[in-house]
């Protein structure tokens, strides 16, 4: 079963607006991490916040996490066209081994 | 910077053959990952390893299985390839004891006809 489900599915917006994605989970987790994938390529760590942690910051991302509401969501500020790709979180869950479980996705096109 | 380098990048195998999948990583990291990825599906984890010839199976386990011989080398191995198999599979590799960021390989595309 999926531990994480991002929403939307797909998001489109204009260069220079913000984008959020949002991450919903079930069970108790480590952390939580966001990756974004360019078309056929591998996934690309892109920040990892812990359960003890409520809001991260990485240049023109910002991740926050809501361990009561089991959520996640992350924001691109001032959007580019190279930010057009797919974003995945993925949560470490507290079972063992530190298994690393990712949601379907949010499909984002910037349009230029 | 760590690299996982993935042996193929396309295959294409027939129906009924072996196929192996190989997985390095160069920077000592004891969890090791195979996911197959699908159009509206995501990532899906197939198995994964903790250490040196061990191994758990992951959500989606069947016709598939692994070997870990040496830490740095993860292969999965499809005993009898079939269609419903042709899918991009990611390696990913781990430092692990909840330092989890996984860093990807460039995956491999394979078709299996």
């Amino acid at each position: 079963s999926q531990q994480g489900e991002e929403d939307p599915q797909a998001l489109s917006i204009q260069e220079g607006e913000n984008a959020t994605m949002n991450c919903s989970y079930k069970t108790s987790i480590n952390n939580l991490q966001w990756y974004r994938q360019n078309s056929g390529r591998g996934l690309v760590h892109l920040i990892l916040i812990r359960s003890n942690e409520r809001e991260k910051h990485s240049g023109r991302l910002r991740v926050t996490l809501d361990t009561s509401k089991k959520s996640s969501s992350l924001l691109i500020t001032a959007s580019r066209a190279a930010d057009t790709a797919s974003y995945f979180c993925a949560t470490a869950s507290k079972t063992s081994y530190d298994k690393v479980i990712f949601g379907p996705g949010t499909s984002l096109s910037v349009i230029p | 910077d760590v690299k996982v380098t993935q042996s193929s990048r396309y295959l294409v195998k027939r129906t009924g053959e072996k196929v192996f999948l190989e997985c390095v990583q160069d920077m000592d990291h004891e969890n090791m990952f195979w996911y197959r990825q699908d159009p509206g599906l995501g990532l899906r984890l197939i198995y994964f390893s903790y250490d040196v010839k061990m191994k758990e199976k992951g959500d989606i386990p069947e016709g598939y299985s692994v070997s870990r011989e040496k830490k740095e080398r993860f292969s999965l191995i499809l005993e009898s390839a079939s269609t419903n198999q042709t899918s991009m599979y990611l390696c990913a590799s781990s430092l692990g004891n909840m330092n989890t960021e996984a860093f990807f390989g460039q995956g491999t595309r394979l078709t299996v006809v």
